[in-house]
């Protein structure tokens, strides 16, 4: 059973580019979220997607962006880049009413950006 | 509002010693805890959660915590350390009723396990 993958691992961009980062969900999972783990700091909320569409959106500006397929498969995009953009971006996949109904979110090994 | 706290930056143990990585909480509602591991350069890994019941949780790798409603606590533990429990540790409660699919994470405990 394959659990979260993500690519690519690494990746270096320049200020002002766009990247666009990968996650696959869990098979049994239908809801992806998004999460940016800075440096030193806990990961923090990006969005929400399930049934294709942005559920729930956290503190962060319109540059970040997503997608999610029909086969449940996700894309975080992020354009202009910000040096403060360089993290570790992490997918995570559950079901569409975790973590509130106290169903697990399962995370995925991240997608580290680096911005110079 | 939402929030966990982790107030220790590092914890150091011996091998073979008992382990207490710290987490205390603050909700409104019925709080829902997790506890996730992330070694180096890796992603994080589900430890344990409370959602209700027995106040001793018990989860993966001989890990479990103790939630503490009158204190506001969801205290990690494990009797006897190993080097490889050497990781980072993230304590996290579920987001509101307005933001159901969100966890809220603690800033993270480093736990360093001595041979």
């Amino acid at each position: 059973d394959a659990g979260v993958t993500q690519s690519p691992t690494h990746l270096i961009k320049t200020r002002g580019q766009q990247v666009t980062l990968r996650c696959s969900p869990k098979s049994g999972h239908d809801t992806v979220s998004w999460y940016q783990q800075a440096l030193g700091q806990g990961p923090q909320f990006i969005f929400q997607y399930y049934e294709e569409e942005e559920r729930q959106r956290g503190n962060f500006p319109d540059r970040f962006s997503g997608h999610q397929f029909p086969n449940y498969s996700s894309e975080l995009n992020v354009n202009a880049l910000l040096l403060g953009d360089s993290a570790l971006y992490l997918c995570a996949s559950s079901t569409p009413t975790a973590p509130y109904s106290g169903n697990t979110i399962y995370f995925g090994e991240g997608s580290w950006l680096t911005v110079v | 509002a939402q929030s966990v706290a982790q107030p220790e930056d590092q914890v150091n143990v011996a091998e073979g010693n008992p382990l207490t990585v710290k987490c205390t909480y603050s909700v409104s509602g019925n709080p829902y805890l997790f506890w996730y591991v992330q070694y180096p350069n890796r992603g994080l890994q589900f430890l344990l959660k409370y959602i209700t019941g027995d106040n001793l949780v018990k989860g993966s790798y001989g890990f479990e915590a103790e939630f503490n409603k009158s204190q506001t606590s969801f205290h990690l533990k494990k009797p006897s350390a190993l080097v490889s429990d050497s990781a980072l540790y993230f304590c996290a409660v579920r987001g509101p009723p307005s933001n159901t699919g969100k966890l809220i994470f603690g800033q993270g405990t480093t736990l360093q396990v001595k041979p």
